[in-house]
């Protein structure tokens, strides 16, 4: 099993052009999130994902978009880079009614 | 105030030493976690704790559910548990989680 995987690994963007963060797992896990993670704060709830054609809104979710049209990907779109998102990107999945989860090894995201 | 909040948010120690990272909440749990994030950036899971202690080759975690504070000990350490330890709890099926405390440990 590849587990949890993300592409890219880092990213510059320039202010206002768009992209989408992949996330992929082969442990057919319903929950899927994305996270970012900034310097001197905890980990952040961006979206998640309970399950295919199901997402809902974390904690940050302005300036992001997801959709799940399969249990295995569960991608991440920034449609107007701000610098306010240079961050690191985590994806991490577990099994419902599981508590551990599994991530991904990030995307660093530098946004110019 | 933070409804996770870990002490101290750095530690750096002599190898070998004992070492103790703390973990205070304020919201009810069905779990508490304990990962670790090495420099390259992986997070990987230690623990997961709802009551009592865990142990695994040099670490143990603790957890006081009526305090709501857990802590994470390094037995013996070494220069490879240079890390950032996270603390996380799961009031339901998502996480709420804690700064990290960075640890350095020295040869």
């Amino acid at each position: 099993n590849a587990g949890v995987t993300q592409t890219p690994k880092f990213q510059v963007l320039k202010t206002g052009q768009s992209m989408t963060l992949q996330c992929a797992q082969d442990m057919n896990h319903e929950y899927m999130s994305w996270y970012r993670q900034d310097p001197g704060m905890g980990l952040r709830l961006i979206h998640y994902s309970v399950g295919a054609g199901i997402t809902d809104q974390g904690e940050v979710p302005n300036g992001y978009n997801v959709s799940r049209s399969t249990t295995e990907d569960f991608p991440l779109r920034l449609l107007s880079a701000a610098p306010s998102q240079t961050s690191v990107y985590f994806c991490a999945s577990k099994r419902t009614g599981g508590n551990e989860q599994f991530f991904g090894p990030g995307t660093r995201l530098t946004v110019l | 105030k933070n409804e996770v909040e870990q002490s101290p948010q750095n530690l750096t120690a002599q190898e070998g030493e004992f070492i103790t990272i703390n973990c205070s909440y304020s919201v009810g749990i069905s779990a508490l976690h304990w990962l670790q994030q090495h420099p390259g950036g992986g997070i990987v899971s230690l623990f997961m704790l709802s009551s009592g202690k865990k142990k695994h080759g040099r670490l143990i975690a603790t957890i006081n559910i009526q305090e709501k504070h857990s802590s994470l000990h390094i037995t013996a350490s070494h220069p490879r548990d240079s890390a950032v330890y996270i603390c996380a709890v799961s009031p339901n099926y998502q996480l709420i989680w804690g700064a990290g405390t960075k640890l350095i440990i020295k040869p």
